[in-house]
């Protein structure tokens, strides 16, 4: 099957700071998409980006498929964006399932 | 409010006992699934279902059973082959397959 690999897979931050996470696959994907999970487990999707760029507010996405990878920009970072950031593909021979990384975990500090 | 709900939060499993976990959902939406997650890990998905009384295994369904009767509800029994079922489960909806996922807050189980 298709493997997701997410770098770093830690992270700490000041306050105030940007960073970028990396979410690379191996093989050709139909969907892709960015989650957050906070520290008490709650997942939110952030983007869904097969493909392009993409913002919202401080967060920005970018999709090269046809480099097999993606990147999300977190700009100004808040001590609410800590938590562990996941990337998930779908590939067309697993349509209706997707592959998890194993996440970044990610700590604004003050 | 529409969303996806879990229950309960937190349960506990005796030796040999089967427990079942509760995912509703009023999105409307038609594929659910079910992940387990462990400490410091990414989701693996254990069953999923795109349309009622229809559903899949997944990568880790061993162990594992469920049921899709109605679209709303798609609950997950761990049983008493599962011999490590300790870990958080989440359901998560959405609309067709291959779009959005939407989460629910989730189940910790653990063995007593």
């Amino acid at each position: 099957g298709i493997q997701v690999e997410q770098s770093p897979p830690d992270l700490i931050l000041q306050e105030g700071a940007n960073s970028t996470l990396r979410c690379n696959f191996s093989d050709s994907v139909n969907n892709l998409q960015w989650f957050h999970q906070n520290p008490w487990g709650q997942l939110i999707n952030l983007f869904y980006i097969p493909s392009g760029t993409k913002q919202n507010g401080r967060l920005s996405a970018t999709t090269v498929a046809t480099e097999r990878y993606s990147l999300l920009y977190i700009s100004s970072s808040q001590t609410t964006d800590s938590g562990v950031y996941f990337c998930a593909v779908m590939t067309t021979d697993s349509w209706g399932k997707l592959q998890f990384g194993a996440g970044t975990q990610v700590v604004v500090t003050p | 409010d529409g969303g996806i709900t879990q229950s309960p939060k937190y349960l506990f499993r005796k030796e040999g006992q089967n427990v079942t976990l509760s995912c509703e959902q009023n999105l409307n939406h038609d594929a659910m699934y079910w992940y387990r997650q462990d400490p410091g890990q990414g989701l693996r998905l254990i069953y999923y279902s795109q349309i009622v009384n229809d559903f899949q295994k997944g990568d880790i369904a061993e162990g594992y059973s469920v049921s899709r009767e109605k679209k709303e509800s798609f609950p997950l029994t761990v049983t008493s082959a599962q011999k490590n079922p300790t870990a958080f489960y989440l359901c998560a909806s959405t609309r067709t397959s291959g779009h959005i996922q939407y989460f629910g807050a989730g189940t910790r189980l653990s063995v007593l």
